[in-house]
């Protein structure tokens, strides 16, 4: 099983529809957790960090559900621009803190 | 320009060749890493360098070397390319950050190798 699993999608969403999707870790120590966001060949960039029950971010919410090992990423009004893959990182403390990314969410928002 | 620059954006190289792909950066960083993502597999840590004197092997270091020269430069190397290595590579630098978490990380714009 992957450290880090993410449905790949892609996630076709309408234009000013909201779309959530998870991301799940098996490590039960697991304790930073981040949303990179991806756009197509360029590189990853922060979107949000999720270091206690939940972030939100304008029309981003991140929430972490540390009982069921998942945390979550939900966009409201979805626009055309938010078209992206969507990348969790999880860290473990013991481990360095080094990141451990999931495959990604690919999200296509259409008019 | 852009605060991680790597070189070279591009590469096509042949089996069994060195390959160098090199990561400068301005941000003042003291933590630097090597990522290469496949479709579908999201990123994966190949080394990775607290300080200019902190080498540490990442998830898939296999085949790979990496120099610190300098606290703005972190090298990657292949040492002898085979095509399972064609990826998309990306230097990434970081702070500490709060309290014991891990900082944001700044990715290169990333270097597309291409193996024969």
């Amino acid at each position: 099983r992957k450290e880090v699993e993410q449905d790949p999608g892609p996630f076709n969403v309408p234009e000013g529809a909201t779309v959530a999707f998870n991301c799940t870790y098996s490590n039960s120590a697991s304790q930073s957790f981040f949303w990179y966001r991806q756009d197509c060949r360029k590189e990853p960039k922060l979107l949000m960090s999720v270091y206690s029950s939940g972030n939100e971010d304008g029309r981003f919410t991140a929430q972490l559900n540390r009982a069921s090992q998942y945390i979550s990423l939900l966009i409201r009004d979805s626009k055309l621009s938010d078209s992206a893959t969507y990348l969790c990182a999880v860290t473990v403390k013991a481990a360095g803190n080094k990141l451990t990314f999931g495959g990604g969410t690919r999200v296509l928002v259409k008019p | 320009d852009a605060d991680v620059t790597q070189t070279p954006r591009n590469r096509i190289t042949k089996t069994g060749k060195r390959i160098m792909l090199e990561c400068s950066q301005t941000k003042g960083h003291d933590r630097m890493y090597w990522y290469r993502q496949d479709p579908g597999l999201g990123l994966q840590l190949i080394y990775y360098s607290f300080d200019v004197k902190d080498i540490n092997k990442g998830e898939i270091s296999d085949g790979y070397s990496v120099s610190r020269q300098a606290q703005a430069k972190f090298s990657l190397s292949l040492e002898s390319a085979i095509p399972n290595q064609t990826a998309l590579y990306f230097c990434a630098t970081s702070d500490f950050g709060l309290a014991g978490n891990p900082g944001e990380l700044f990715f290169g714009e990333g270097s597309r190798l291409t193996v024969l």
